[in-house]
């Protein structure tokens, strides 16, 4: 089984900052690795998809790279809407794993 | 587009068995381009993939949950289908059904979720 560690766990950052989640895979994703959003008391939703890919209706400032066992999830400025929880996911031998999520805070 | 509704008891007593039902509107559950799964997430707790199924018949659960797990479809209400049985309190979650693209390896839509809580 495939694990995603999360970083931070908290994120204290202020409207109009920029924010860098981190997510870590215990074996090389090869770009196969998506980012949810979840508000309070929401569902997830799908952010980005295949490392980088934004989903339909998602806005340009969330950003999505990285590579292998490393990738990033990027708000280049961020909203009062965007403070959320943010969780990382892959699939592999039809096993799908999420991290343990980053809850991005108001400061 | 494409959209989940689940529906299911809320309540559910220890050693019995959970069943919950996902309704899908916009598409067909007979679409061999999606697998069709559940995700739970307990209280205060992270995501947990249970299981999907393909094409009406082929069906992969997660190893930890395998043994009580059973994912169905039934194709005249348009619906997939939950059970899980000898729950036990570990098992009180918000219940998701979501979607997976055939060729993709991402859940692409989510069902707003119910919570179930297994108590006597």
């Amino acid at each position: 089984e495939i694990v995603l560690t999360q970083s931070p766990a908290t994120l204290s950052l202020s409207p109009g900052e920029r924010a860098t989640l981190s997510c870590r895979a215990s074996q090389s994703l090869y770009n196969s690795l998506a980012w949810h959003q979840q508000k309070p008391g929401q569902a997830p939703r799908l952010l980005i998809y295949d490392a980088s890919k934004r989903a339909t209706g998602i806005p340009a400032r969330f950003s999505g790279s990285g590579s292998g066992t490393d990738y990033t999830l990027t708000i280049s400025s961020l909203e009062p809407e965007d403070f959320a929880v943010y969780y990382c996911q892959q699939r592999s031998n039809w096993l799908i794993t999420f991290g343990q999520g980053t809850r991005l805070e108001i400061k | 587009q494409l959209q989940l509704q689940e529906s299911g008891p809320g309540l559910v007593k220890p050693s019995e068995t959970l069943s919950l039902t996902c309704t899908v509107s916009g598409g067909s559950i007979t679409s061999s381009t999606y697998y069709w799964g559940w995700i739970r997430q307990p209280p205060g707790q992270g995501l947990e993939w249970i299981g999907c199924i393909y094409y009406g018949d082929t069906t992969y659960y997660n190893p930890s949950l395998k043994s009580r797990v059973t994912i169905s479809v039934d194709t005249s209400k348009n619906q997939f289908s939950l059970r899980l049985t000898s729950v036990t309190a570990a098992d009180t979650a918000v219940y998701y059904c979501a979607l997976r693209p055939l060729f993709g390896n991402y859940v692409d839509v989510w069902g707003k979720g119910t919570t179930v809580t297994v108590s006597s």
